[in-house]
């Protein structure tokens, strides 16, 4: 089983949609989460971090639920700009991050 | 941008040939993680190195080796390459040397062997 798993998507929204998607890991001693953002072959780069309590960034919420051991992303009216591939991310307190495969997002106009 | 950078951009070898990628981590930065990336999948760990030595590893063979140097840049050494080999290697630096620590990754060496 992997430690991350994400739907791969692709969500394709319109402009001014809200999409959300979840991932799921499998280490329940996971510590630290995140939600990493890779535009097309460029490297990833951190949206945000996620909180038990739960968290915003603008028009981005992330949620997490240790009892279900899965994480989400919602985004509020989606912009064009925000077509890209979001990463989940799952660290369990020591050296390394592991991965999801990425879910693809493509907001049209 | 992150201020890391990574040398060459792209690269083509064939196979059995060996590889070496660059990397430079962020001023202030002492900690340096790289990972391998496929197309269409997630980075996976290769190792990282905090303050020059190795501090962790993930699931890969011995023939990927590393160094980390006084200024803290460092480098990916791949031996004895394969077609699987093939993927986008990415650096990222980071302060203190944990995980949870935000890393800020550079812009990848994109390695082809054919």
């Amino acid at each position: 089983r992997k430690e991350v798993e994400q739907d791969p998507g692709p969500f394709n929204v319109p402009e001014g949609a809200t999409v959300a998607f979840n991932c799921t890991y499998s280490n329940s001693a996971s510590q630290s989460f995140f939600w990493y953002r890779q535009d097309c072959r460029k490297e990833p780069k951190l949206l945000m971090s996620v909180y038990s309590s739960g968290n915003e960034d603008g028009r981005f919420t992330a949620q997490l639920n240790r009892a279900s051991q899965y994480i989400s992303l919602l985004i509020r009216d989606s912009k064009l700009s925000d077509s890209a591939t979001y990463l989940c991310v799952v660290n369990k307190g020591d050296y390394k991050l592991s991965f999801g495969a990425g879910t693809t997002v493509t907001v049209r106009a | 941008e992150t201020g890391v950078t990574q040398s060459p951009t792209h690269l083509i070898k064939t196979r059995g040939q060996q590889v070496t990628l660059r990397c430079s981590s962020q001023s202030g930065h002492n900690t340096v993680s790289w990972y391998q990336q496929a197309l269409g999948q997630g980075p996976q760990f290769i190792f990282q190195y905090y303050r020059e030595e190795e501090n962790g590893r993930g699931n890969f063979p011995p023939r990927f080796s590393g160094l980390q140097f006084p200024n803290y840049s460092s480098e990916l050494n791949v031996n004895a390459l394969e077609l699987d080999d093939s993927a986008l290697y990415l650096c990222a630096s980071s302060a203190g040397g944990q995980a949870a620590d935000t890393q800020y990754f550079g812009p990848g060496t994109r390695l082809t062997v054919l």
